[in-house]
């Protein structure tokens, strides 16, 4: 596509449940990221994924955390049994190889907010 | 590990004055350095980057920066800013071939008539 897709836009759920984002990459590009935007935090590195390669997971704040990429392309980012604190906006990023391109390319984000 | 720090939370300027957005990083490896700019409403975009070579960088639309490594420093600059560069601006850096970015806390500039 033109860009990095991200949906939903917005999600408003309860506490202690599971939620599922998902990212669109741009046509072609191998890497993908996912960070997180929340007040008071900044932009925060969740994991990164590459080709075939074993993803970093490295930022994941917590084992309800998990993200997936299927044949290389879309990803999806799952939390389960959500919490207050999970609330923030989640983003997702793409590149053709990594900072040697020296650009990662955003998409708009995914809101959640847990009541 | 690396950590930026974006000195001022907030800038305002008035339109056609100069303006300069602090940033510093540590880094216990070689590092190539970003600014990212995220407009009302919009996502995150490059505004400009530092990967080797040349110490000044330049945007297309009259932002700079200049890496200095003795400082540890990355500071923008602009020397006439326009209301259209109202928005907010993160540094960013990465100690890796790949794109594991460590943001700053990000600088919101407001630039009045």
């Amino acid at each position: 596509g033109a860009g990095v897709s991200q949906s939903p836009s917005n999600k408003v759920t309860e506490k202690g449940k599971d939620v599922e984002l998902r990212c669109d990459p741009i046509s072609g590009h191998t890497a993908l990221y996912w960070y997180r935007q929340s007040l008071g935090q900044g932009l925060e590195f969740l994991i990164y994924f590459q080709g075939n390669s074993a993803p970093d997971k490295s930022g994941l704040p917590s084992d309800r955390f998990s993200a997936e990429r299927t044949g290389g392309s879309v990803s999806t980012l799952t939390i389960q049994r959500t919490q207050q604190e999970d609330s923030a906006v989640y983003l997702c990023a793409s590149s053709l190889e990594g900072v040697g391109t020296g650009e990662l390319f955003f998409g708009e984000g995914s809101r959640l907010t847990v009541l | 590990a690396q950590s930026v720090t974006q000195l001022d939370s907030q800038v305002p300027v008035f339109e056609e004055a100069p303006v300069e957005l602090r940033c510093n990083y540590s880094s216990s490896v070689s590092v190539y350095l970003f600014w990212y700019v995220q407009y009302p409403n919009q996502g995150l975009q490059l505004l400009l980057k530092y990967l080797s070579g040349s110490t000044l960088v330049e945007s297309i639309n009259g932002f700079e920066a200049e890496f200095n490594k003795s400082q540890t420093s990355f500071h923008l600059r602009k020397p006439s800013v326009h209301i259209s560069d109202t928005a907010e601006y993160f540094c960013a850096v990465s100690g890796t071939s790949y794109g594991k970015l460590t943001f700053g806390q990000g600088t919101i500039l407001t630039v009045h008539p």
